[in-house]
């Protein structure tokens, strides 16, 4: 009955392989997001998805494109994966309303390493 | 835009020691904000956010708009509380709910 899982924990690839990491929320949430974590434990927004829809897409290479098939899930597809993308990639959800407040809660991560 | 500051990197104390670990913030609106934690290998996880009051293992933060600062504090570490803490701003309605994090504070608790 977990949250917000990520599927795999790990993953260890080659330079230039196509991978996807999955995202699942089962707290009926709005809005999830994907959050990247490099090797100095600095969190920075990648995507948001609110319904279904983008709303949230910063400065990140073409490269990774996020997929919502439904707002309970949030898959990432990363392209031609290059070194630099090797850190730990978090997925989290929040609920939209404002009275609801906006408190996030996140999976367990996702451990790309890039060889 | 949303910004959010923790000076310190690293922050070392002896168990039974206060701590204290500083962020600041700018931000135009009101916003909201919160202290996630992460200990070791885990996921990030909600300590307390401003709005709620509440102490949660010990820890307190008190938003301080006239200093744009959230500081965590405990008066006595234990050694399990070494993790570590960020920082995190929620903007107004059309942020979209988005949470800017700073770059957190690695806090070790020694024995």
């Amino acid at each position: 009955d977990t949250a917000v899982s990520q599927t795999p924990k790990y993953l260890v690839t080659q330079m230039g392989n196509d991978k996807s990491i999955k995202c699942e929320q089962n707290l009926g949430h709005d809005t999830m997001y994907w959050y990247k974590q490099d090797s100095k434990k600095f969190l920075k927004i990648m995507f948001s998805y609110n319904n279904k829809e983008l709303i949230i897409n910063e400065t990140v290479p073409n490269r990774f494109s996020p997929k919502s098939p439904d707002k309970a899930h949030l898959n990432l597809h990363i392209n031609s994966l290059e070194l630099g993308d090797s850190a730990v990639y978090f997925c989290a959800s929040s609920p939209y309303q404002l009275d609801r407040g906006r408190v996030a809660f996140f999976g367990q991560g996702t451990r790309l390493t890039v060889v | 835009a949303q910004r959010v500051t923790q000076p310190e990197k690293l922050l070392s104390v002896f168990k039974g020691a206060p701590v204290e670990l500083k962020c600041n913030y700018s931000y135009s609106g009101s916003p909201e904000l919160f202290w996630y934690v992460q200990y070791s290998r885990q996921r990030l996880q909600l300590l307390l956010r401003h709005i709620s009051r509440e102490s949660i293992k010990g820890f307190t933060a008190d938003l301080n708009k006239g200093e744009t600062s959230f500081h965590l504090k405990k008066p006595f570490a234990q050694e399990e509380d070494s993790a570590m803490y960020y920082c995190a701003l929620s903007g107004g309605e059309t942020s979209g709910s988005r949470l800017t994090f700073g770059e957190g504070t690695q806090l070790t608790v020694n024995p």
